[in-house]
């Protein structure tokens, strides 16, 4: 099956810096990633959808200069979350697609915690 | 807008039974695809099963069969003979070309020995 790779797994940071995130997919090329970000006990809440080569589409109350979203190639998109506070640790999820039989693959995760 | 509810938070199944989890969605689109995902602790998340809004066959991956209604907009799923390895949270999702994968509240399942 088609792989996604999402690095870091895990992320610290302090208040103020910002903290990049990589969605890869190895061996499809992913016309489209979406990014989502994710409470404990809670479910995957869509922040953003990247084609690639155009702007990202945010979700209504994702701020869009906070959470910078780059799909510059069919396998790669990134997500910066710029000058990060402690509000913005979360568990961030990447998705691309579509794969095999219009499948979409998800990234392992990264856990980002700001002090 | 799309939209996807699932309506139970947790369910709980003695192993080896059957459990069904429910899912309804609304979508104003006429091709779209559902989908049920598996999300166990490692928060990895794993694709257990997917149906083509065309299709009218139910979809069917081993243990797991669902059943879609598409004129109610249901999309439930059934694990049968459940084992210790199913507990997980399970998501219902759903996706529309060239749109957005949207998933619902999420059921977590336990599985008791």
């Amino acid at each position: 099956g088609a792989v996604v790779s999402q690095h870091p797994s895990w992320v610290i940071c302090k208040s103020g810096t910002s903290v990049k995130i990589e969605c890869r997919s190895l061996d499809f090329q992913a016309t489209t990633m979406f990014w989502y970000r994710q409470f404990p006990k809670q479910s995957l809440m869509l922040m953003a959808t990247s084609n690639e080569g155009s702007k990202a589409t945010y979700e209504q109350g994702v701020e869009k200069d906070k959470f910078l979203i780059n799909h510059a190639s069919l396998t790669l998109s990134t997500l910066t979350v710029t000058s990060a506070h402690p509000e913005d640790s979360s568990f961030y999820i990447c998705s691309a697609g579509p794969g095999e039989n219009e499948k979409l693959f998800f990234g392992s995760g990264t856990q980002l915690s700001v002090l | 807008a799309q939209t996807v509810t699932q309506s139970q938070p947790e369910m709980s199944v003695q192993e080896a039974e059957t459990v069904t989890l429910s899912c309804t969605y609304d979508t104003s689109e006429s091709d779209y695809y559902l989908f049920w995902y598996k999300q166990p602790p490692s928060r990895q998340m794993i694709l257990v099963i997917r149906q083509e809004a065309y299709k009218q066959q139910n979809a069917t991956e081993n243990r797991f069969s669902v059943n879609f209604q598409k004129a109610a907009k249901s999309f439930s799923l059934k694990i049968s003979d459940s084992q210790l390895g199913d507990a997980a949270m399970y998501f219902c999702a759903l996706y529309n070309q060239g749109g957005k994968l949207i998933f619902g509240q999420g059921t977590e399942l336990s599985v008791k020995p």
